[in-house]
């Protein structure tokens, strides 16, 4: 198994408290990323980084912020964290972002609940 | 539409049996295809990429059909440990990096 780890592995938090869930790799992938998973909906991506430093918005970013400071550690944060956002988290690697490159590799996931 | 889509499920399978998934995508210019699988309460992992010509890997058979935009999944002879969700993945090029979509999977149990 890829070397991925989240932390925590679950969390329960109230409405408008700020929330950071950490992605720590030991693969040296250069990508990484944020999903969550909701019922009926498949993994949709949060954010994404190519490299250090480098992160861009993926197609459910409003009210997250990403930051990578090192190569192996990607933080999502919730600013103000809404019931809206009680979902699973996951975060993936991958080698490479082309067609052919390396496939996605998915951390054990975070389980947060807002109330 | 929706992107992905996949017939959610659950198919209810006799241990032994064969069964086969479809999943249908809506963007002609999509690239590449995968099938991952997720138990419950797991993260998805990858079971196999999808080639154009078809490919094998054990007692899985992917396939995929450009014209029709659709991929498949057949399981032989179908254990108990194969219950699980498959999720149909898809991606293309969008501006610079990869554009992953997720199907919202298909969840399979095989039956003692």
């Amino acid at each position: 198994d890829a070397g991925i780890t989240q932390s925590p592995r679950h969390k329960v938090t109230e409405t408008g408290t700020p929330v950071t869930l950490r992605c720590h790799q030991t693969e040296n992938h250069r990508y990484m990323y944020w999903y969550r998973q909701d019922p009926g909906h498949g993994l949709r991506l949060i954010h994404y980084s190519y490299g250090v430093k480098d992160t861009d918005k993926g197609e459910v970013s409003d009210g997250y912020s990403v930051s990578r400071s090192k190569t192996e550690d990607f933080l999502l944060t919730l600013e103000s964290a809404t019931s809206s956002q009680t979902s699973v988290y996951f975060c993936a690697i991958s080698e490479s972002s082309q067609p052919r490159g390396t496939e996605q590799y998915f951390g054990p996931g975070t389980r947060l609940t807002v109330t | 539409r929706k992107e992905v889509e996949q017939d959610p499920g659950p198919f209810n399978v006799p241990e032994g049996a064969t069964v086969a998934f479809n999943c249908t995508y809506s963007n002609s210019a999509s690239q590449s295809f995968f099938w991952y699988r997720q138990d419950c309460r797991k993260e998805p992992k990858l079971l196999m990429s999808v080639y154009s010509s078809g490919n094998e890997d054990g007692r899985f058979t992917a396939q995929l059909n450009r014209a029709s935009q659709y991929i498949s999944l057949l399981i032989r002879d179908s254990k108990l440990s194969d219950s699980a969700t498959y999720l149909c993945v898809v991606r293309k090029d969008s501006g610079g990096y990869q554009k992953v979509t997720f199907g919202t999977g298909t969840k399979l149990q095989v039956i003692p």
